[in-house]
């Protein structure tokens, strides 16, 4: 199946500095990565996603990019705020997934510090 | 709200004993995903539904879980005999399955089902 790595699993910027988690995956059938945060004692909500057609995807502080080649694709998170301090997922499937089941990464807990 | 809703939020019960989950989906999805989620990992996929039909399970699903959506709408996941290794945030998500062969819609979660088994 795939196998979805993350890094770094924990991450400490100071407010107004970026932010930038790495996800590696193994299937090169892989056509849709969703990016989700999730605040304690909450469920994963989807910040920004990007499909295999795209490099690159921007939503005001938000940006993913994806290197389908090298198979990895990453989030950054500019101008950071406390209250961007959550567990932050990636997440990856493929066409092949019945269903489009997701399969996440391990997680980045992100510490924002005024 | 018209997102997705999860009951009861916290559940704890004593080992042997059976539960249920309710999700309530975003209401024009056609497809619901349940997930299951332990402390420090990412969620990890159990089963999912296109409308009533159960088109997928996990490995991770044993014979002791089983889900329904009898009118394609609201769903439930019940787990017998449950186990010290059950304890787990139960999540669900829908999305919506498009006329368009092969579309990936994005999926969207619950706040979970939290389960605690004494």
């Amino acid at each position: 199946g795939e196998n979805v790595e993350q890094h770094p699993s924990t991450l400490s910027v100071q407010e107004g500095d970026s932010a930038v988690i790495k996800c590696t995956y193994s299937d090169s059938a892989s056509n849709y990565f969703p990016w989700y945060k999730q605040e304690l004692g909450k469920g994963p909500q989807l910040i920004i996603d990007i499909r295999s057609n795209v490099g690159e995807k921007k939503d005001q502080r938000i940006a993913v990019t994806l290197n389908k080649t090298a198979k990895h694709f990453s989030l950054h998170i500019t101008e950071t705020q406390p209250e961007d301090s959550a567990v932050y997922f990636c997440a990856v499937t493929t066409n092949s997934n019945s269903g489009y089941a997701l399969n996440f990464g391990k997680g980045t807990s992100l510490l924002v510090t005024p | 709200d018209t997102g997705v809703s999860q009951n009861p939020r916290h559940k704890i019960t004593k080992r042997g004993q059976n539960v249920t989950f309710r999700c309530d989906p975003i209401s024009e999805h056609n497809r619901l995903y349940w997930y299951r989620q332990t402390l420090g990992q990412g969620p990890e996929f159990l089963t999912y539904f296109q409308n009533e039909a159960q088109l997928e399970k996990s490995r991770l699903l044993s014979d002791r879980f089983s889900a329904e959506r009898p009118k394609g709408s609201f769903s439930t996941l019940e787990i017998q005999r449950t186990e010290q290794g059950d304890s787990a945030m139960y999540l669900c998500a829908s999305s919506f399955r498009g006329k368009v062969p092969l579309s990936n819609q994005p999926q969207h979660f619950g706040d979970g089902t939290r389960l605690s088994i004494l």
